[in-house]
């Protein structure tokens, strides 16, 4: 069965910082892997996405995240936070092959930002 | 740029009634899905739904929820007599193709009292 950790609950940084959250995921294939925002009181909006090829994948609002296979980690990063950053961050998993795409989610990384 | 929608955004109702849940997912998705998240815990996959019929369901979606995509735009969520515990954000989301990205709604917040 696929699961995620997201190691560190909540992460404190001030503003021009740079940020690094955790996951770490179980699958037994390879795995697509996702990052989420989620802003108090909205929806999850996809931040990045990995499927297959360059390690090191590229999102929106400055967002990158790079896929260690030999980890089992998919560690987001940015190298300057902005205040309009602090939301909840969540790693998901989804399974490839015959799936029809459940994801798995960790739970949860809360960013504040100080200014 | 599309986005899928959720209607209401906030229901309140009492134990034992039915309540439906409502999304419109983006127009040229093919996948369909269901999440929950009660409050202070990780977001739970329900069910994913394909070409008319549920594709795969998490232990959570018990005989008291069903999903119907009664047209061809609308995907609903029914949860037939609700409990305490049914208390939770539903979220509804789209994705293209299978194992693609998936885009989420607002979410719906049910409050069971």
């Amino acid at each position: 069965a696929q699961s995620v950790t997201q190691p560190d609950i909540h992460i404190t940084v001030s503003e021009g910082a740079s940020l690094e959250l955790r996951c770490n995921y179980s699958y037994g294939a390879t795995p697509y892997l996702f990052w989420y925002v989620q802003s108090p009181g909205q929806g999850l909006q996809l931040l990045l996405k990995y499927f297959s090829g360059d390690t090191l994948v590229q999102g929106i609002k400055g967002f990158e995240a790079e896929f260690k296979r030999s980890q089992s980690s998919f560690n987001l990063r940015k190298p300057s936070v902005h205040w309009s950053d602090a939301a909840e961050y969540f790693c998901a998993v989804g399974a490839g092959g015959t799936s029809y795409g459940k994801l798995t989610f960790g739970q949860g990384t809360i960013l504040t930002v100080h200014p | 740029e599309p986005e899928v929608t959720q209607t209401p955004s906030h229901q309140v109702t009492q134990m034992g009634q039915e309540v439906i849940l409502r999304c419109v997912p983006i127009s040229n998705h093919l996948y369909f899905y269901w999440y929950r998240q009660i409050l202070g815990q990780k977001v739970e996959f329900l069910v994913s739904f394909y070409n008319n019929e549920i594709s795969e369901k998490s232990e959570i979606f018990d005989d008291q929820f069903s999903v119907e995509r009664p047209d061809g735009s609308n995907f609903t969520l029914k949860i037939r007599s609700t409990k305490l515990e049914d208390s939770a954000m539903y979220f509804c989301a789209s994705s293209r193709d299978r194992g693609r990205e998936q885009y989420f709604g607002p979410g719906t917040r049910l409050t069971v009292t």
